[in-house]
C-alpha cells in the first residue's frame, strides 16, 4: 500500500461536538504527525506518534488527542468543537527520523 | 528554538522565467529540509528532500540546494508554467527526539501565460 489516506475529506460540525478524524499512513512507517492549518496560513503541529506513543507535541489544548494504531493507522480526536477549530487538518507519516513525510490531501473540518 | 523564513511572500512572473525561492532557518541542526507544494485548498505534495549531508536535489525543472551552515535554502524552478502556480512551503525536519517538522510561511506563486 502506498501513500497516505485522510477520510473523511470534508466534514461539517456543531459548536460544543466532538469528532474523530482518521489517517491510513504507508506500510513501515512508524511515525505519523498532525497538523492544523487554517486558511492562509501555514500548518501547526498538533502531535506526533512513533510506534504508538506521543512524542512531541505542540500548543494545542488537551482536547486535541491521538492515538495510532499498529496497522499503521491512526486518529485526531478533538472535543468540545470551538469555532476557531474550522481548518484543514493534515496527517504526514515518515519511516523513521532522516526521511521525508508523505502528506495525505486533508480533512476540511467545519465548525458552525 | 528552530524559526523558518520564507522570502518573498509572494511572487508574479510571467510564464517561462526562472525563478529562486529562498528558505532560511536559524539551528543547523537538521535531519534534512523538504520542499512542499500546496495548491489552494489542497493538501501537500512533497517535490524534494534535501538530507542534511546532501549539497542538492533535482526533480525535472526544479532544483533545491541546501547550505547548512549557513542555514539556507533555496528553490529553483526553470522555465516556469502557469501550472507552477501555488504555495510552495519549506519544512525543515529538526534533529532529536521531537521529530515534528518545522514550516516556513510559504511563498505564493502566481506564473502569468
Amino acid at each position: 500500500e502506498t501513500g497516505v489516506t485522510q477520510s473523511p475529506t470534508h466534514l461539517i460540525k456543531t459548536r460544543g461536538q466532538q469528532v474523530t478524524l482518521r489517517c491510513s499512513s504507508q506500510s513501515g512507517h512508524n511515525t505519523v504527525s498532525w497538523y492544523q492549518q487554517a486558511l492562509g496560513q501555514g500548518p501547526q503541529f498538533i502531535f506526533q506518534y512513533y510506534r504508538e506513543e506521543e512524542n512531541g507535541r505542540g500548543n494545542f489544548p488537551p482536547r486535541f488527542s491521538g492515538l495510532q494504531f499498529p496497522n499503521y493507522s491512526s486518529e485526531l480526536n478533538v472535543n468540545a468543537l470551538e469555532l476557531d477549530d474550522s481548518a484543514l487538518y493534515l496527517c504526514a507519516s515518515s519511516p523513521d527520523r532522516g526521511y521525508g513525510y508523505t502528506f495525505g490531501s486533508g480533512t476540511r473540518l467545519t465548525v458552525v | 528554538k528552530q524559526e523558518v523564513t520564507q522570502i518573498p511572500a509572494a511572487l508574479s512572473v510571467p510564464e517561462g522565467e526562472n525563478l529562486v525561492l529562498n528558505c532560511s532557518f536559524t539551528d543547523s541542526a537538521i535531519y534534512n529540509l523538504q520542499w512542499f507544494r500546496q495548491d489552494p485548498g489542497k493538501g501537500l505534495t512533497s517535490l524534494l528532500l534535501i538530507q542534511s549531508s546532501q549539497r542538492e536535489q533535482t526533480s525535472g525543472r526544479l532544483n533545491a540546494s541546501l547550505d547548512k551552515s549557513s542555514g539556507r535554502s533555496t528553490l529553483y524552478i526553470a522555465a516556469s508554467q502557469p501550472g507552477d502556480s501555488a504555495t510552495y512551503l519549506c519544512a525543515v525536519h529538526n534533529a532529536g527526539n521531537n521529530r515534528k517538522l518545522i514550516w516556513g510561511l510559504g511563498t505564493s506563486l502566481a506564473v502569468n501565460p
